[in-house]
Formats: C-alpha cells, sequence, structure tokens
C-alpha cells in the first residue's frame, strides 16, 4: 500500500535560517512522483514543488528545493533563508502511476517562523 | 479564468439532511477530486473522476456520491448528513499529461 509520513508535527526555525522538512514515503510503483504543498492560515492550498521518481537532479523553485534520495524513500523540502510569510501548514504528497490518478497527502508539518 | 470554484464557501446542515457541493473549473481539465481536511491533518481523496461521465472512490468514499456529467463540474453529495462529515472540503483539477493539482478554496461544511 502506499503511504505518506510526515514525522514533525511542528517546527520553529528563526527568520533566514534555512529549514528542512521531513517526508518518507512507501510504494512499490517504479513510477511515481512527489509533491509539496503549502497551505497558509488562509486555507488554500499553493503547490511548491514536484519530483519525478526518474528525475535524476533534485528539483528546484526559488528558495525551494527537493532533497530526493530514492533509496531511502524520502523527499524532503528544503527551504533556504526563511521569511515570515514561509510560516503555513506544509504537506508532502504522492502520486503514483499504476493508480493513474490518486494522490495521496502526509498529514503536514506546521512551520512558524520566528523573527 | 477562474480556476477551480468550488459553492458555497460555507454551510452547516444538520444531521440527516442532505447537500451538493459543485466544484467547477474552466481550465478543460481531464482530472477533477474531492477532498476532505479535518483539523490538523492533511487531505483525504473521497472520490476522484478521471474524464466526463466517470467517476471513481479514494481513500474515504463512504457516505458520499459523486457525478461529472459535464466535464467542467465535479459534484459532491451527501445524502444524509453526519457529524463525521463536518470538515473542509476542498476540490482540485488537473490536465491530462501534467503533474500540478489547482485547488479550489475550499468548503467548510459542519453538520450538528
Amino acid at each position: 500500500a502506499q503511504k505518506i509520513t510526515q514525522t514533525q508535527p511542528g517546527m520553529f526555525v528563526q527568520e533566514k535560517e534555512a529549514v528542512t522538512l521531513d517526508c518518507t514515503y512507501d510504494t512499490s510503483d517504479q513510477s511515481y512522483g512527489l509533491f509539496w504543498y503549502k497551505q497558509p492560515s488562509s486555507g488554500e492550498m499553493i503547490f511548491l514543488i514536484y519530483q519525478g521518481s526518474y528525475d535524476e537532479q533534485n528539483a528546484t523553485e526559488g528558495r525551494y528545493s527537493l532533497n530526493f534520495q530514492k533509496a531511502r524513500k524520502s523527499a524532503n523540502l528544503v527551504i533556504s533563508a526563511s521569511q515570515l510569510g514561509d510560516s503555513a501548514m506544509y504537506f508532502c504528497a504522492m502520486r503514483w502511476y499504476s493508480s493513474a490518478s490518486k494522490i495521496i497527502f502526509g498529514s503536514g508539518t506546521r512551520l512558524s517562523i520566528r523573527p | 479564468n477562474a480556476g477551480v470554484t468550488q459553492t458555497p464557501k460555507f454551510r452547516v446542515l444538520k444531521t440527516g439532511q442532505s447537500m451538493t457541493l459543485l466544484c467547477a473549473q474552466d481550465m478543460n481539465h481531464e482530472y477533477m477530486y474531492w477532498y476532505r481536511q479535518d483539523p490538523g491533518m492533511g487531505l483525504r481523496l473521497i472520490h476522484y473522476s478521471v474524464g466526463e461521465g466517470t467517476t471513481a472512490k479514494g481513500e474515504v468514499p463512504d457516505g458520499y456520491n459523486v457525478s461529472r456529467l459535464k466535464k467542467q463540474n465535479f459534484l459532491l453529495g451527501l445524502e444524509s448528513a453526519a457529524p463525521s462529515q463536518t470538515s473542509v472540503y476542498f476540490c482540485a483539477s488537473r490536465g491530462q499529461g501534467t503533474y500540478e493539482q489547482y485547488f479550489g478554496p475550499g468548503t467548510r461544511l459542519t453538520v450538528t
């Protein structure tokens, strides 16, 4: 069965520091994709970054990068130079191609940035 | 281009009442999804659709029905609401051959 695990319910980080949010996954599929979404207190879901299982390079989008370690089945999100606006819930999610369409989400990590 | 819209934004129901949530997208996306998010938790997939006229069950389908009569609309129905269905409901859509889901703003449903 497919599973996404986020073991950090909450994190506090000083502004301008880098932060790593953990995500591990479990799937028997060889083809899959991993996502990170941000949910601020306003409630909307904001797509941050995507990594395909066959992508050799780690995905990057501005201050966001995905530390993809396939053998360890981990897909950690790294935010460089954190900002106060980064305070939010962060969700890791996975899509596996044999199911065509399903995406499952982890339970999330609440990130709080201290000024 | 409105993206993904959801109607209504808020609703309070009494136990046993029925209602339909409407999701509409104007991006000509093939795939559409309904999720629920309970307090402090991630999103759980209720039902999804891979195209007009098709629906399939997700992780937590019990107590819900869906229909996709038109490509742009995906309806979520609760036939007999229960307090356990109090949640925030998100709709999302995705284009064929793409990976990013676009989410609606959510509907906050309370069942008393």
